[in-house]
């Protein structure tokens, strides 16, 4: 079974600076999908930013970008110049890339509580 | 475009009763998946429904259920509540295009259930 694991439940950040969230997982497949998933407190899941495990190049998205090492089964999100509006819950995900006529359902670490401070 | 719609957004139960929750996806989304928020286990997958089969469920009790209609709103039912069950419950829709894409979930704003 796939698992992923986020060792830091609460992280904190000044405003400006940057942060980096870790995210380990444990598969047997070789390809598949990660996401990292923010969780403001109005309960919304967004997605932030998505990698493809048969990609080297690691994702970018704006201010977000993403380490992913395959050989390591590490995924840690970097959030550059931190506003007050990143606070939030940000959860890493894994999928299979291939489903067929199976699901799409994705295995979520515990999350990471992201603090802005102003 | 219209979001995934989630209703009841709050309810409140007593233990022995059931809830019905509503999702509506994203207008073309054939797939819609629900997921249980709980700050002791996290995010867990109850089941995905795509044309109106189940395609896989998680590691829940019989007494949660779903089904999907034929314009791809899903409901889950939960009967004989008990207070374990309160929780978050999301629903997500997506695409599910098959062999292409990375099909991304997109999530409603939950059903915030409390079992008394």
């Amino acid at each position: 079974a796939q698992t992923v694991t986020q060792s830091q439940p609460e992280m904190s950040v000044q405003e400006a600076e940057t942060v980096t969230l870790s995210c380990t997982y444990d598969t047997s497949e070789s390809d598949y999908y990660l996401f990292w998933y923010k969780q403001p407190p109005s309960r919304q899941m967004i997605l932030v930013i998505r990698q493809e495990a048969y990609k080297q190049q690691n994702a970018t998205e704006n201010r977000f970008s993403v380490n992913f090492q395959k050989a390591a089964k590490s995924f840690s999100l970097k959030i550059s110049d931190s506003q007050l509006g990143d606070a939030a819950m940000y959860f890493c995900a894994y999928r299979f890339l291939y489903s067929g006529a199976g699901s799409y359902q994705l295995t979520f670490g515990k999350g990471t509580k992201l603090s802005v401070i102003p | 475009k219209a979001g995934v719609t989630q209703t009841p957004r709050y309810l409140i139960k007593t233990r022995g009763q059931q809830v019905t929750l509503s999702c509506s996806p994203i207008s073309g989304h054939r797939s819609v998946s629900w997921y249980q928020q709980t700050p002791g286990q996290g995010l867990q997958f109850l089941f995905e429904y795509f044309s109106e089969t189940q395609r896989n469920k998680g590691n829940f009790p019989g007494r949660f259920s779903g089904r999907q209609f034929s314009n791809s709103r899903s409901e889950m039912n939960v009967s004989t509540l008990e207070l374990g069950d309160s929780a978050l419950y999301l629903c997500a829709s997506s695409p599910r295009t098959e062999g292409t894409g990375a099909n991304v979930l997109t999530f409603g704003a939950g059903s915030r259930l409390t079992v008394l």
